[in-house]
């Protein structure tokens, strides 16, 4: 199986950049090539904003960009807008139609 | 374009069986794409708890695979969860989910709008 692990929190300035991390630790099986990003702002369900590490879906804007390096994947978000504010959660395909998602981390724009 | 709705009872009573159903519309469940159940405990991360294949092939997550299960009807395009023995820690908000096979969608592209379940006599 799969663990991932995000930083509980970070905040930027409204036009600076922030990055979350997303470790995984693996025991078996699995792609951390599946790996997927999600939104979710108080009381709506997640929408996905990167998948594959780095892919786009259509409507995302280009300031959300994805990249991982080993058995690290993140999440840019360059140019903070004052919407971006929310968690973000990073999930992968860990084995058997199975997958796991990070513990979410809390984007604050200050 | 797809969508997902979940339907069932907002509040269960401990270990009794709490039961929910996605209606999809927009999109056979037939077409291909394995369906999901995602929950949110307060305050909390999502976690999956299992999906399924239209063809009855059901995956659950280990840590909740004993208690847990997924079906599917064909006939009204919908997907059922069933957790058994319920207590405090399933109160959560259970969503519904559209992920494509491992290597061809990897992602959950499609969510119900999430329907809160409150575990308490």
């Amino acid at each position: 199986q799969s663990a991932l692990t995000q930083p509980r929190s970070v905040s930027g300035s409204l036009g600076q950049s922030v990055t979350i991390s997303c470790t995984e630790s693996r025991t078996k099986g699995g792609s951390y090539n599946f790996i997927s990003w999600y939104q979710q702002h108080p009381g709506k369900a997640p929408k996905v904003i990167i998948y594959d590490v780095k892919k786009r879906p259509s409507g995302v804007p280009d300031r959300f960009s994805g990249s991982k390096s080993g058995n690290t994947a993140s999440l840019t978000i360059s140019g903070l807008q004052a919407e971006d504010e929310g968690d973000y959660y990073c999930c992968s395909y860990a084995d058997d139609y199975i997958w796991v998602f990070g513990g979410g981390t809390k984007v604050t724009v200050i | 374009q797809v969508e997902l709705q979940e339907s069932g009872p907002g509040l269960v009573k401990p270990s009794e069986t709490l039961s929910l159903t996605c209606s999809v519309s927009g999109y056979s469940i037939t077409s291909g794409y394995y369906w999901g159940w995602i929950r949110q405990s307060p305050g909390e991360g999502l976690e999956l708890l299992g999906s399924i294949y239209h063809r009855g092939n059901a995956y659950y997550n280990p840590s909740v695979k004993s208690r847990v299960t997924i079906s599917v009807d064909t006939s009204k395009n919908q997907f059922s969860l069933k957790v058994k023995s319920v207590t405090a820690a399933d109160t959560a908000v259970y969503y519904c989910s559209r992920v494509g096979p491992p290597g061809s969608v990897n992602y959950f592209d499609s969510w119900g709008q999430g329907s809160l379940v409150t575990v308490s006599s």
